[in-house]
């Protein structure tokens, strides 16, 4: 069965630095999300991509992070200056359109 | 805005018994999906069911069944036979359907472990 997979499964990184989450959405959905889940809390929404634009992001999605589709496959969502509060489990997530969203498994993203 | 709402933070349940946690949610929307989704230790986020609003049936996934009161926005989810690998953080969560896009949102969880 087809499967949502993220790259890295863990990242620790240094306060300020920059990181990339990759996610390779199942092939025929059309529909990409990110959302993070910081330790202990709800699932929260970020952003959402269709046809090579954000469709809708939160309060959250700032100047901060951005999103990109480099290829037919890949979904990468940027962090550019990381901050201690951005340690987070983030999930990519995928949808055929008008069905449920299927998640990958999550990066572990650790800010020290 | 759509909310979600689990009123049981944690529960428990003995092996090969019966549970029902506890979902709901306020919408304006008439037509839309929602979702209870397993978080076990992993941290992985596994779709368990799904049930659309439109669908008077409640849905069923083997030893997962849920019971969906639309008017009250009561969306609860009966785990039969409780195994062990049940063990797991419980998400509820809504989805538009008339958006392609839609973003769905969650509520806080409720963890449920399975004693043997």
């Amino acid at each position: 069965e087809p499967e949502v997979t993220q790259t890295p499964s863990h990242q620790v990184t240094q306060m300020g630095q920059e990181v990339i989450l990759r996610c390779v959405p199942i092939s025929n959905h059309l529909y990409f999300y990110w959302y993070r889940q910081i330790l202990g809390q709800k699932v929260e929404f970020l952003v959402s991509f269709y046809n090579n634009e954000i469709s809708e992001k939160s309060e959250i999605f700032d100047d901060q992070f951005s999103v990109e589709r480099p290829d037919g496959s890949n979904f990468t969502l940027k962090i550019r200056s990381t901050k201690l509060e951005d340690s987070a489990m983030y999930f990519c997530a995928s949808t055929p359109g008008r069905s449920a969203q299927y998640f990958g498994p999550g990066t572990r993203l650790l800010v020290l | 805005a759509q909310t979600v709402t689990q009123s049981q933070p944690e529960m428990s349940v003995q092996e090969a018994e019966t549970v029902t946690l506890s979902c709901t949610y306020d919408t304006s929307e008439s037509n839309y999906y929602l979702f209870w989704y397993k978080q076990p230790p992993s941290r992985q986020m596994i779709l368990v069911i799904r049930q659309e609003a439109y669908k008077q049936q409640n849905a069923t996934e083997n030893r997962f069944s849920v019971n969906f009161q639309k008017a009250a926005k009561s969306f609860s989810l009966k785990i039969s036979d409780s195994q062990l690998g049940d063990t797991a953080m419980y998400f509820c969560a809504f989805g538009k359907r008339n958006t392609n896009a839609g973003k769905s949102t969650f509520g806080d969880g409720t963890t449920l472990t399975v004693k043997p």
